[in-house]
């Protein structure tokens, strides 16, 4: 089975772009979360979709944003950069809804760079 | 303020040797999850712990949740290079009706041959 693939897995951008990035998950799995990863503050939360439904959101401002097609790829976009959205991002699918004891299996992750 | 601590932040060793990582919290969770994460990939799922006191081994790797579900440990015996990478716990929190994954920052961990 194939695993979670994320493109593009590096991306240069300047400040004031925007940027998206996708992600497919693996076959069957309807439930797709991001991630932001930095030196800094480690990874967190960015948002979750399940069935083409934003169900859950972390404590990001409205430029970052995403959307699920039927399918369960997922795209995620980022408008406005600036310099401190340079970071690894990552996209997780899981088969079930409920989170309390689910399995995530990451992709590799996009490595944003905004200069 | 993190929710879940981790220590230390950054280990170096020589193979062979023996190391214990922690996972704190003052909150109780349900559960916890250690993850490893190697250099241009993502995290990969070692264990779920739910129970407190639980102990799961998975080879050389032994984990531990707390009697108090706040925290949690990870002992590798006999570490070996490839056990290199960045060591993540992570626990369910909720919020909106739905549990969002909070990660603590990591353990770097380093194993020289």
């Amino acid at each position: 089975k194939a695993g979670v693939t994320q493109t593009p897995r590096y991306l240069i951008k300047t400040r004031g772009q925007q940027v998206t990035l996708s992600c497919s998950p693996i076959s069957g799995h309807r439930s797709v979360s991001w991630y932001q990863q930095t030196p800094g503050q480690g990874l967190q939360f960015l948002f979750e979709y399940f069935s083409e439904t934003q169900r859950n959101k972390g404590n990001f401002p409205g430029r970052f944003s995403g959307r699920q097609f039927s399918n369960s790829r997922s795209e995620m976009n980022v408008s406005t950069l600036e310099l401190g959205d340079s970071a690894l991002y990552l996209c997780a699918s899981s088969f079930y809804r409920d989170r309390v004891i689910d399995t995530q299996y990451f992709g590799p992750g996009t490595r944003l760079t905004v200069l | 303020t993190q929710l879940l601590e981790q220590s230390p932040q950054f280990l170096s060793i020589q193979e062979g040797e023996n190391l214990t990582v922690y996972c704190n919290s003052s909150s109780v969770f349900s559960s916890l999850q250690w993850y490893r994460q190697e250099p241009g990939e993502g995290p990969v799922l070692l264990v779920t712990v739910v129970t407190g006191g639980e102990v799961k081994k998975l080879k050389r790797l032994t984990f531990q949740f707390g009697d108090a579900r706040k925290d949690s440990s990870l002992h590798i015996t006999a570490a070996q290079p490839g056990d290199t990478g960045l060591y993540l716990c992570a626990g369910p929190v909720l919020s909106g009706g739905s549990y969002i994954p909070t990660f603590g920052r990591g353990t770097s961990l380093i194993v020289h041959p």
